[in-house]
C-alpha cells in the first residue's frame, strides 16, 4: 500500500458523459501526478500539480481538466467521453515536484460504453 | 522528444534462469526509475537510480544505470514464478524544467514458468 488513495476503483459510463476521478496523496506529499494507461498508448503522463498549482502538462486532452485543492487532494475531470478514453487512470504523489520517486495509487478503471 | 525504449517487450523464461531487461532512453538524464506492475494492479517502485554507475539490488533483481550510454539494465537472477509481472523503466523529462514529468518505457512482461 503506497498511501495514495483513489476513488472510485471502477467507473462505467456512456459516451458523451462527464466523470470525476479523485485522488488523495500520501501524507506530507505536495505534488500530485495523473497518468493514463491504455493498451495502445501505454503509460502516459497527463498533468502534475504542486501545492495547488499546475506544474507540468503532458498529453492531456482539452476535454480533460484537473485541479489540486487546498487540502492537497486532486480531481481529474473527463468530459464528452469517447470510447477511446477507456483506460486505467493512475494518480501518483511525491514530496516535492522533482527528483523524487513517485508513489502510485491503485488506479481507477474507466470503461466508456 | 524524449523516448524510452525497453526490450524485450515480452519475456518467457524458465524458473532458475537468468535474464536481462534493457532500457534505452534518447536524451541525457542522471536518474532512472524501475517499477513493477502486476496484472490489473498499481505500479510498485522497485529501484531509484540516481547517478552514473549506480547499481542497486533487491533479492533476485539488480538494476544498473549507465548515463553515458543512456542505458539501464534490470537483471534477473535465478527467476522464480513470483517475479512474473510487467516491469517499467521511467526517465524524468528534463526538457520540462523543474517538474516531475516521467516518460515510461513500453513495459516488459515477464512470465516465469515452473
Amino acid at each position: 500500500d503506497s498511501g495514495v488513495t483513489q476513488t472510485p476503483k471502477h467507473l462505467i459510463t456512456a459516451t458523451g458523459q462527464r466523470v470525476t476521478l479523485r485522488c488523495s496523496p500520501r501524507s506530507g506529499d505536495l505534488s500530485v501526478y495523473w497518468y493514463q494507461q491504455s493498451l495502445d498508448q501505454g503509460l502516459q503522463f497527463l498533468i502534475q500539480y504542486y501545492n495547488g498549482e499546475e506544474r507540468a502538462k503532458g498529453n492531456i486532452l482539452e476535454r480533460f481538466s484537473a485541479q489540486q485543492f487546498p487540502d492537497l487532494h486532486s480531481e481529474l475531470n473527463l468530459s464528452s467521453l469517447e470510447l477511446g478514453d477507456s483506460a486505467l487512470y493512475f494518480c501518483a504523489s511525491s514530496p516535492l515536484p522533482t527528483f523524487y520517486e513517485q508513489y502510485f495509487g491503485p488506479g481507477t478503471r474507466l470503461t466508456v460504453t | 522528444e524524449l523516448k524510452v525504449e525497453q526490450n524485450p517487450l515480452f519475456l518467457s523464461m524458465q524458473e532458475g534462469k537468468n535474464y536481462t531487461i534493457y532500457c534505452n532512453y534518447s536524451t541525457t538524464s542522471d536518474r532512472l526509475y524501475w517499477y513493477r506492475q502486476d496484472p490489473g494492479k498499481s505500479l510498485e517502485s522497485l529501484f531509484v537510480l540516481l547517478s552514473n554507475g549506480a547499481v542497486k539490488q533487491e533479492g533476485r533483481l539488480m538494476a544498473s544505470l549507465d548515463t553515458k550510454a543512456r542505458l539501464s539494465t534490470l537483471h534477473i537472477t535465478a527467476a522464480v514464478h513470483d517475479l512474473s509481472a510487467t516491469y517499467f523503466c521511467a526517465v524524468p523529462h528534463s526538457f520540462s524544467g523543474n517538474t516531475g514529468k516521467l516518460i515510461f518505457g513500453q513495459g516488459t512482461t515477464l512470465q516465469v514458468k515452473p
